[in-house]
């Protein structure tokens, strides 16, 4: 089955500063790659997503890459405010049919210091 | 429209009870999911549903059980709790497996 590395587990940045985290993937099938936040006591919520046939996507300060080869894909947060600070979890899976579920990474825990 | 909605918030279980998580959502969404986090970890699924009256095993299925009779209702089911199974547990849904909506969830101690 699908299994998603992500790293770091802790990053600390200044505001202001731009945070990068990375995950692998293992199943070449998967084709659908979103990025959830979770702060803390809440659910997580989605913040961008991307699908196999796209190599980037920009929602203002959030990014995602894909590199469908080398299988692994990263969000890039720029200008980060005290207010980004959460816990990252990449996931992946294959969307469609009876596969859609959701193989989640173990999180990255971003501290942005004011 | 709620969206995906969980009962209890909380709850204490004494080892060896049983207890039924409930989930429920509105927006006609076929694929349901159970998801539990441990404390710093990320989420493992349980069991998963496309459609009433289809369920599988997720990663973590040991423990539990559940059923699809609607496509509103997930159930989950906890027999013969243990204490390992102190967790936060995430219902969730959405269309063929694109754009998850998450429950608030349910924060379970087994004592």
């Amino acid at each position: 089955g699908e299994n998603v590395e992500q790293h770091p587990s802790t990053l600390s940045v200044q505001e202001g500063d731009s945070a990068v985290i990375k995950c692998t993937y293992s199943d070449s099938a998967s084709n659908y790659f979103p990025w959830y936040k979770q702060e803390l006591g809440k659910r997580p919520q989605l913040i961008i997503d991307i699908r196999s046939n796209v190599g980037e996507k920009k929602d203002q300060r959030i990014a995602v890459t894909l590199n469908k080869t080398a299988k692994h894909f990263s969000l890039h947060i720029t200008e980060t405010q005290p207010e980004d600070s959460a816990v990252y979890f990449c996931a992946a899976s294959i969307y469609g049919g009876s596969q859609g579920n959701l193989i989640f990474g173990k999180g990255t825990k971003l501290s942005v210091k004011p | 429209n709620a969206g995906v909605t969980q009962t209890p918030k909380f709850r204490i279980l004494k080892i060896g009870q049983s207890m039924t998580l409930q989930c429920t959502q509105d927006m006609n969404h076929n694929y349901m999911y159970w998801y539990r986090q441990d404390p710093g970890m990320g989420l493992k699924l349980i069991y998963y549903s496309v459609g009433a009256g289809i369920t599988d095993k997720g990663e973590v299925p040991n423990g539990y059980n559940v059923s699809r009779s609607t496509t509103e209702d997930f159930p989950l089911r906890l027999e013969l709790a243990a204490p390992s199974q102190t967790s936060v547990y995430f219902c969730a849904s959405s269309t063929a497996g694109y754009g998850y909506t998450f429950g608030s969830g349910t924060r379970l101690t087994v004592v």
